[in-house]
């Protein structure tokens, strides 16, 4: 079955307690995203993906780090949480076709709820 | 990417049609309409995309009016489980990411 697959689902922490939320695809896509989604701000990208050792900044990228170090894996690293991390974090896979990333092939993992104390 | 607009929510009776509208009345000629789904804090899900002609598939229907400044995305015999967020999103097929507002939640009533 083609999934995005998140570890952990829940995770409470302390701050400045490093920790990793893997992500892992299925698919043989080429691009992948991670998105934290809050009340009253929608989804916003964090990092993202084109391709093995080719990574770049989203739109909220202070204070994570990612890898991409095989096609099908795409961690996120939080080096030290602060509570304004608390948050639902989703991972996003898809194909690039032509040089474009193939939206309407776009597959969310479940979902990491992060509390961050 | 153009801006959107969607009701905040809409409720709708079990096996009736849903209609949730869109505006877009900023959408250029290379941006297309996508429409996702979000049931309860799960990932987000992909349903439709056009660009101006009308679109179905097995799950929806997709309405683009002829000026492409509004589309309706149709649910045609709503089901409980079809109870979610629906998000339209314009964009062209470049950029690196789907910018997500805040949908109109649907609640589908037995």
């Amino acid at each position: 079955e083609a999934q995005v697959t998140q570890n952990p689902r829940y995770l409470i922490t302390v701050t400045g307690k490093k920790l990793t939320v893997t992500c892992s695809q299925n698919m043989n896509h080429e691009y992948m995203s991670w998105y934290r989604q809050d009340p009253g701000l929608g989804l916003r990208q964090i990092y993202y993906s084109m391709n093995v050792e080719v990574t770049d900044k989203g739109d909220v990228p202070e204070g994570y780090k990612v890898s991409r170090k095989e096609k099908r894996n795409f961690p996120l690293i939080l080096e030290s949480p602060s509570p304004n991390q608390t948050s639902l974090y989703f991972c996003a896979s898809s194909l690039i076709m032509g040089g474009f990333i193939s939206y309407n092939e776009q597959f969310f993992g479940p979902g990491t709820r992060l509390t961050v104390l | 990417d153009a801006k959107t607009t969607q009701p905040t929510s809409m409720d709708c009776a079990e096996g009736r049609a849903a209609n949730l509208p869109c505006n877009h009345s900023t959408i250029s000629g290379n941006e297309y309409v996508y429409w996702y789904r979000q049931i309860h804090s799960q990932g987000p899900q992909y349903i439709i995309h056009g660009l101006k002609n009308n679109e179905t598939n097995e799950m929806a229907s997709l309405i683009i009016t002829e000026d492409r400044k509004s589309s309706t995305l149709i649910l045609p015999h709503a089901t409980l489980r079809d109870t979610a967020v629906y998000y339209c999103i314009v964009r062209t097929t470049s950029g690196s990411r789907l910018t997500f507002g805040e949908g109109t939640q649907l609640t589908v009533n037995p």
